[in-house]
């Protein structure tokens, strides 16, 4: 079966320090990869996805970046915090013909 | 615009009573999902509609899919205080098997 692991659950970092989260996803092959940000009490914002090895869209300009160095590996980076990218951060997979997404336990962020 | 709107985004309902969660979208698609979101946690899926018609049950849970109207809804029976929960929808983003267009979600609160 499939797997998807995130991390880390929480995490506090000061502003104008640098991110690096971390998705994998396991039991399945090229799967289609997402990051979303959700800020408290609202929906879900797709900040990155990807369709295959070093294949990145963006779909919100903003300080972070993402890449994808293996098939089932996934990272959300940024070079220095901002106090608005507080928030949930979720990573998600999808495959196949249909794009019901898995999501992993997710992240939230602090940035103080 | 793509858009996908849910009707109501806050509901506080009694234990025992029935009631139903509205998901308008304005692009075409035929496939709309379901998610349920509990505070602090991750999304789970629910339901996957794949045609016109298409009506799923879980439950006290029940989805379903009119394409023609664009509209989905989510009824509820004889609600419990475990159903809880921030519940979303969310449409394929036509023609890209890629990307879901998401409603904003609706919060429930069941009361005992």
């Amino acid at each position: 079966s499939q797997t998807i692991h995130q991390w880390p659950a929480t995490l506090v970092q000061p502003v104008g320090s640098p991110l690096s989260l971390e998705c994998t996803v396991e039991g399945t092959s090229n799967p289609n990869l997402y990051w979303y940000r959700q800020a408290a009490g609202r929906g879900l914002q797709l900040l990155f996805y990807s369709v295959g090895i070093g294949q990145i869209s963006s779909e919100v300009p903003q300080n972070l970046s993402a890449s994808r160095p293996q098939d089932r590996q996934f990272i959300l980076s940024s070079k220095k915090l901002l106090l608005s990218d507080s928030g949930f951060y979720l990573c998600a997979w999808s495959t196949g013909g249909i794009t019901e997404a898995f999501f992993g336990q997710g992240t939230r962020l602090t940035v103080v | 615009e793509l858009k996908v709107e849910q009707n109501p985004l806050f509901l506080s309902m009694q234990e025992g009573k029935n009631y139903t969660i509205y998901c308008n979208y304005s692009t075409t698609s035929d496939r709309l999902y379901w998610y349920r979101q509990d505070p602090g946690k991750s999304l789970e899926s629910l339901f996957v509609l794949l045609s016109n018609g298409a009506v799923k049950q879980e439950g006290r849970l029940m989805a379903s899919l009119d394409t023609k109207a664009r509209l989905s809804t989510l009824h509820i029976t004889a609600a419990v205080h475990d159903l809880s929960a921030t519940y979303f929808c969310a449409v394929d983003m036509l023609p890209s098997n890629y990307q879901l267009i998401w409603g904003a979600g609706t919060k429930l609160i069941i009361k005992p």
